[in-house]
């Protein structure tokens, strides 16, 4: 079993709609979560990062912790063509120097 | 743009070369890290320095090694390379060791023939 799982998809939904995006984690000691959105044959580009549980809230996108549950989400409100992307989620520990873990992304495609 | 360079932006070599992927982080960052992405494999972890030290190290191959030098930019050197090491190598710094907040450079691709 992974450590991080991620549906790949593709997921294709049309301009406007909420999308959820999801990841489920293995190892509780995990402590960060991130979420990367990454364009075809581009670098990651870090979208938004959580420490723990709750939720959290940057224009469009809000990032969801649950660790009762190991599973985090990643909402996109109204939706454009241009989030067509791949969303990766990603955790790692708290201190130290730490190893990050990627899930191996989503692949989103928002049709116009 | 991350802040993150990286060298060359692609590269075709043969089985059994060497190669360098250089990569300069973002100015003030103390941490770089090396990933390696393939389409079934997604993003893997190869290794990460801190301020010219190695401080984790991933699923990196025997066959590959990397530096951090004193100006902080870092290098990757893949040698005996094979066709299964085709795929896109990633830099990315940060300014602390945690990892929490790391971005990344473009990414050199690599394509061994």
């Amino acid at each position: 079993q992974k450590e991080v799982e991620q549906d790949p998809g593709p997921l294709s939904v049309p301009e406007g709609a909420i999308v959820s995006l999801n990841c489920t984690y293995s190892n509780s000691a995990f402590q960060y979560f991130m979420w990367y959105r990454q364009y075809s044959r581009k670098g990651p580009e870090l979208l938004m990062y959580t420490y723990s549980s709750g939720n959290k809230e940057d224009g469009r996108f809000t990032a969801q912790v649950d660790k009762s549950s190991k599973y985090i989400s990643l909402f996109i409100r109204d939706s454009q063509p241009s989030d067509s992307a791949t969303y990766l989620c990603a955790m790692t520990y708290s201190g130290g120097y730490q190893k990050v873990t990627f899930g191996i992304g989503t692949k989103l495609q928002v049709i116009p | 743009d991350s802040g993150v360079t990286q060298t060359p932006k692609h590269l075709i070599t043969a089985t059994g070369q060497r190669v360098t992927l250089r990569c300069s982080p973002r100015s003030g960052d103390l941490s770089v890290y090396w990933y390696q992405q393939s389409l079934d494999q997604g993003l893997q972890f190869l290794i990460q320095y801190y301020n010219g030290e190695e401080r984790a190290k991933g699923n990196i191959l025997e066959r590959f090694s990397a530096q951090q030098f004193p100006d902080l930019h870092s290098e990757l050197n893949l040698s005996s390379l094979e066709l299964g090491d085709s795929a896109l190598y990633f830099c990315a710094s940060s300014l602390s060791s945690s990892g929490n907040t790391i971005y990344f450079g473009e990414g050199s691709w690599l394509t061994v023939v």
